[in-house]
Formats: C-alpha cells, sequence, structure tokens
C-alpha cells in the first residue's frame, strides 16, 4: 500500500455532466499529479499540482481542472464529459525534489 | 505524448522461466523508472535507474540502461504466476520548481502461467 487514498473507485456519469475525483495524498507529500489511462493504454500526464498551485499541465483541454488544498489532497473536476473521457483516472503523490510517485488504486470513469 | 516504448506488447511464459520486457525512448533523461500495474488499478514503482548507471538489480528483477540507444531492459528471473501484469517504463520531464512529471510508455503484458 502507498498510503494514496482515491475517491470514488468507479463511476458511471453520462455525457454532458460533470464529475469530480479526489485524491488523498501520502503523508508529508506536497506534490500531486493526475494522470488518465484509457483501456490498454499507458497513464498521460493531465496536470501536477505543488502547495496549492497548478505546476505544469499535459495535452487536456481546459474542461479538466484542479485543485490542491492545505492538507496537500487534491480534486480533478471535468465538465461536460464526453464518451472519450471513460478511462482510469490515477493520481500520485511525490516529495518535492523526488522523481519516484506513489500510485492510489485509480478511479474508474464510465461515460455513457 | 507517449516517449517509452515498450516491446514486446505482449509476453507469456511459464513459470521459473525469465521475462524480458524492453524500452525505448526520445529524449535525453536523467533517469528512467519502471512500475507494475495489476489488472487496471495503481501503479507500483519497481525500481529507477539513472543516466550514469548501467545496470540495478532489486530482488528477482535486473534493469540495464543504454543510454547511447536509448533503451532500457527489464528482466524478471525465475518468474511466478504473481507476477502476471502490467510493466510500464517512465521517463521524467522537469517542470518548473524542478519538480517533474513522468511520460509514459504503452506497457508489457506479461502474462506467467502456472
Amino acid at each position: 500500500e502507498t498510503g494514496v487514498t482515491q475517491s470514488p473507485t468507479h463511476l458511471i456519469k453520462t455525457r454532458g455532466q460533470q464529475v469530480t475525483l479526489r485524491c488523498s495524498s501520502q503523508s508529508g507529500h506536497n506534490t500531486v499529479s493526475w494522470y488518465q489511462q484509457a483501456l490498454g493504454q499507458g497513464p498521460q500526464f493531465i496536470f501536477q499540482y505543488y502547495r496549492e498551485e497548478e505546476n505544469g499541465r499535459g495535452n487536456f483541454p481546459p474542461r479538466f481542472s484542479g485543485l490542491q488544498f492545505p492538507n496537500y489532497s487534491s480534486e480533478l473536476n471535468v465538465n461536460a464529459l464526453e464518451l472519450d473521457d471513460s478511462a482510469l483516472y490515477l493520481c500520485a503523490s511525490s516529495l518535492e525534489q523526488q522523481e519516484t510517485q506513489y500510485f492510489g488504486p485509480g478511479t474508474r470513469l464510465l461515460v455513457l | 505524448s507517449q516517449q517509452g516504448e515498450e516491446d514486446p506488447q505482449a509476453l507469456s511464459i511459464q513459470e521459473g522461466e525469465n521475462a524480458t520486457m524492453n524500452c525505448s525512448y526520445k529524449t535525453s533523461i536523467n533517469n528512467l523508472q519502471w512500475y507494475r500495474q495489476n489488472s487496471g488499478r495503481g501503479l507500483v514503482h519497481l525500481i529507477l535507474i539513472r543516466s550514469n548507471e548501467r545496470e540495478k538489480h532489486s530482488g528477482r528483477l535486473r534493469v540495464t540502461l543504454d543510454t547511447s540507444k536509448k533503451s532500457s531492459s527489464l528482466l524478471i528471473t525465475a518468474s511466478r504466476a504473481a507476477d502476471t501484469a502490467s510493466y510500464f517504463c517512465a521517463t521524467v520531464g522537469l517542470m518548473a520548481g524542478n519538480n517533474r512529471k513522468l511520460i509514459w510508455g504503452l506497457g508489457t503484458s506479461l502474462a506467467v502461467n502456472p
């Protein structure tokens, strides 16, 4: 176990809806990264939060947004859901300056 | 975008055999990491090898790195059914504030048959 938790584990939404996914980082980690992983693919970097600010973003539209709280937990929000947003969403926490990331179990999102 | 490319995409072996997976990447790196993922769950960090290292061991795992060929290999010796999983390589891209993002390959799906 990495100490990183995510909720919910599974979620079903319909096209056009909005969703919020949550992540609690490992104790002492101040950096959270979010990834999208489609079936049979490697993870794609969405963005990273460091000390409550977005600190780098991948090739995702603005309807993907996030927050990091003072306790370093984080949320990923996706507006106007599309069918292609169906995927496993992973968060990973890390220490500043450290390369190794510790992953949560993921949230599996299905958009119908 | 995916930087690492693992091959083979899928590998099926018998318990006790060795499994070798390869990863190629495109840009200069500070380090390369290997992760394991069980059936669509979270990823688990296995081993990190730095650009100035050529080989690293951890238990039954052996990783090599050839920066001139921009490639790495992961060897799992004496495989077990519990090693069945997908294996990904990831390279580190630098962002602001000296934080890093991981750039991932597509993974190798390993099946170890009892």
